[in-house]
C-alpha cells in the first residue's frame, strides 16, 4: 500500500478565512512534506517533517502554519490567504526520516486544489 | 545550486515509442526520479536510477549516465492514457535529501 490522502479534494476560501488541509499516511513513513504547484510549474516545496519535527521551511510566509500531530498526520493551516496562493497543494511522504536512504521515494497524495477570491 | 532541463512539450503517436531526455547539473548525486502527472492530480512515482544503466518496467523504461548529468525515459507502445506530464527529479548530495523537481515535459499522445 503506498497510499498518500489528503482532504479535502477541492477549497474555495476568501482572505479572511481560516482553513486547514488534512494529509494521511499508514506505511509507517518518517518524513512527510507540503509541496504547493501552480500549473504548468513543477511541484515546490514548502515544509519538512522528519520524525514529527519541522525539519526544512523553505522561507513559506507565515499565513501558512504545518503541523504535525503524530507520525501519520500532517496538517497545513490556512489564514489570510492571497489570491495569487491559488494552488495544488500536495502533500508527500518517504520512507526515511534522517538523511536519506539510496532508495528513498516520495510517494504523493492527490492534492487538494485551492483557490483564494 | 541544481539546474534540471527537460524539453517543454512533446507530441507523439497511439502506439509509438517516445524518448524524453532529462539533463542536469548539481552539486554531488544521490539518485534520479522518474514521475508522471496527469493534469490536476498528483506526480506517481515511475522510476529510480543511481547507476549508470537501463532499468526496465514494463512499457516504460528509465536510462541513466552520471558522467554525462543525462538521463531519459522511453514510453512503449503509447496509449492515449500516457498523454500527461513527465517530471525528472534529482537528488544531489550536501545534507538534503529532497529531489528537485524540473519543470516537466508534457506529452501528448494523438491517435
Amino acid at each position: 500500500d503506498t497510499e498518500v490522502t489528503q482532504t479535502p479534494k477541492h477549497l474555495v476560501m476568501g482572505m479572511t478565512n481560516k482553513k486547514s488541509l488534512k494529509c494521511e499516511q499508514h506505511m509507517g513513513h518518517r518524513a512527510m512534506y507540503w509541496y504547493k504547484q501552480k500549473a504548468k510549474k513543477p511541484p515546490e516545496l514548502m515544509f519538512v517533517y522528519s520524525y514529527e519535527k519541522l525539519s526544512i521551511n523553505e522561507s513559506v510566509p507565515s499565513r501558512f502554519s504545518p503541523e504535525c500531530p503524530n507520525s501519520s498526520l500532517l496538517n497545513l493551516h490556512l489564514h489570510a490567504l492571497q489570491p495569487e496562493d491559488s494552488a495544488l497543494y500536495l502533500c508527500a511522504s518517504s520512507q526515511s526520516g534522517t538523511g536519506y536512504t539510496s532508495t528513498d521515494t516520495q510517494y504523493f497524495g492527490p492534492g487538494t486544489r485551492l483557490t483564494v477570491l | 545550486g541544481q539546474n534540471i532541463d527537460q524539453p517543454t512539450e512533446m507530441t507523439a503517436t497511439e502506439g509509438a515509442i517516445v524518448q524524453i531526455n532529462c539533463t542536469y547539473q548539481t552539486s554531488g548525486f544521490n539518485g534520479l526520479f522518474w514521475y508522471q502527472q496527469h493534469a490536476g492530480e498528483a506526480p506517481t512515482f515511475l522510476s529510480y536510477n543511481v547507476l549508470d544503466g537501463l532499468e526496465e518496467k514494463g512499457r516504460f523504461s528509465s536510462f541513466l549516465s552520471r558522467s554525462k548529468g543525462y538521463s531519459y525515459l522511453l514510453l512503449k507502445e503509447l496509449q492515449m492514457k500516457d498523454s500527461a506530464s513527465y517530471l525528472c527529479a534529482v537528488r544531489g548530495s550536501g545534507g538534503s535529501y529532497i529531489p528537485t523537481f524540473g519543470r516537466g515535459t508534457s506529452l501528448i499522445v494523438h491517435p
